[in-house]
Formats: structure tokens, sequence, C-alpha cells
């Protein structure tokens, strides 16, 4: 099985771009989509971007993802940062088998 | 509107058992795979079980395989955890989360609001 690696944590000022990396520590990342999910405190998860790449209808288009076969890893880019978006943010994937990998999670704080 | 709410956690011994339950409502839930997704005290999230539309096929995460069961019952839009041989690790806020696609491995939305299990003596 793999592991899918993030930064424990990343803060940026309001109005900033922030980028978010989940490292894929074997296998392809393109063989797989990639998911990221956002939790604000006390809340369930919910969807930013799906298939490396779509917005969920209601995502504002501040959020993206891309994945980067060079570095085996997914990207989430938050720009326009607004005091709402600090949350965790976990990417996420499924092995060959169908069996769900999340990433440790990504605290951001927006300060 | 979509929803789905579990039940069923509470406070078990190490080794006892105990049965999850998550009541779907605002969807055609036989359409749809399910999954179970379950969050330790302050930690992150950790995939536990999933389950095609028909219960034909499920998959379990290494940590919970052969002590866990996944399970529906469409005709009453539930799913269902069956947790056996419980461990202090096993302490976690389990959440019920709705595949988009019927066979799984997909994007979850959404997801219910957990229920709590806590195992210890």
């Amino acid at each position: 099985n793999f592991m899918l690696t993030q930064p424990h944590s990343v803060s940026e000022s309001p109005g900033k771009t922030v980028t978010i990396s989940c490292t894929r520590s074997s296998g392809s990342i393109a063989s797989n989509y990639v998911q990221w999910y956002q939790q604000r405190p006390g809340s369930s998860p919910t969807t930013v971007i799906y298939e490396d790449n779509q917005r969920p209808s209601g995502v504002p288009d501040r959020f993206s993802g891309s994945i980067d076969s060079s570095s085996n890893s997914a990207s989430l880019t938050i720009s326009g940062l607004k005091t709402e978006d600090e949350a965790d943010y976990y990417c996420q994937s499924y092995d060959s088998s169908n069996h769900g990998v999340f990433g440790g999670g990504t605290k951001l704080t927006v300060l | 509107e979509v929803q789905l709410v579990e039940s069923g956690g509470v406070v078990v011994q190490p080794g006892g058992s105990l049965r999850l339950s998550c009541a779907a409502s605002g969807f055609t839930f036989d359409d749809y795979a399910m999954h179970w997704v379950r969050q330790a005290p302050g930690k992150g999230l950790e995939w536990v079980s999933l389950i095609s539309w028909d219960g034909g096929s499920t998959y379990y995460a290494d940590s919970v395989k052969g002590r866990f069961t996944i399970s529906r019952d469409n005709s009453k839009n539930s799913l269902y955890l069956q947790m056996n041989s419980l461990r202090a690790e096993d302490t976690a806020l389990y959440y019920c989360a709705k595949d988009i696609s019927p066979v799984g491995a997909s994007w979850f939305d959404p997801w219910g609001q957990g229920t709590l299990v806590t195992v210890s003596s």
C-alpha cells in the first residue's frame, strides 16, 4: 500500500494564495484520482476538489487542484484567502483494491 | 435534502462488540455505494470500509479486517458497521459517507455528523 504525506500546517495572510501538497509514497499519483476535503472545527468534512481538479457545485473557484507526476504529488491551491478558509484539509485517494487512503491532514491558519 | 444520521456510538469495554447504524434520506439509497470513515480524537481521517450499492462488494482497511463487518439494508435505507473485538485504538468518531458512484472508490458526498465510539475499561 502507499501513503499520502501532507505538511502538518501552513499559514498565510488574508487575500494571499496558499498551496498544500500531498505526496504519494509509491505508485503513480496519476493512477488514482485525488480528492481534497475541508474540515472546519467541530464540523464534518466536505469536498472541495474531486478527481484531481474538479470543483463540486458551490465551491468557489478560489479553490483549485492539480497533480504533478514529476514530484508524484497533488496540490490544493486556495487563492484570495479568507478567514473562513481556516480549516484542516485532507487529500484522499484509493489503492488498486479500492481501499481508501487519506493524507495526515494539513491545518491551514489564515492570520 | 440529502441526510445521513449515524447512531449507536457508546462506551464499550475492550474486547466488546457494537453495531453502528447510518440512516439515509433525501436520495435513492440503493443507487450509491457507502463508506465508513473514522477520526480518533484530535487526529486525522482514516478510511474504514466500503460497500457497493447492492452489498455485493465490500472492502476493509487492514486495521479492521476480520473484526468489522459492513452491511446495508436497502429496504430500510440503512448502513451498518458491526464492530467486534474492539480495541482502545478503535476509539473514534465514526462517520458514514455516501459515495457518488454505485460501485464506490469515488468521492464522498455528503458525510454524516458522526457517532462517537469509546473503547475503555
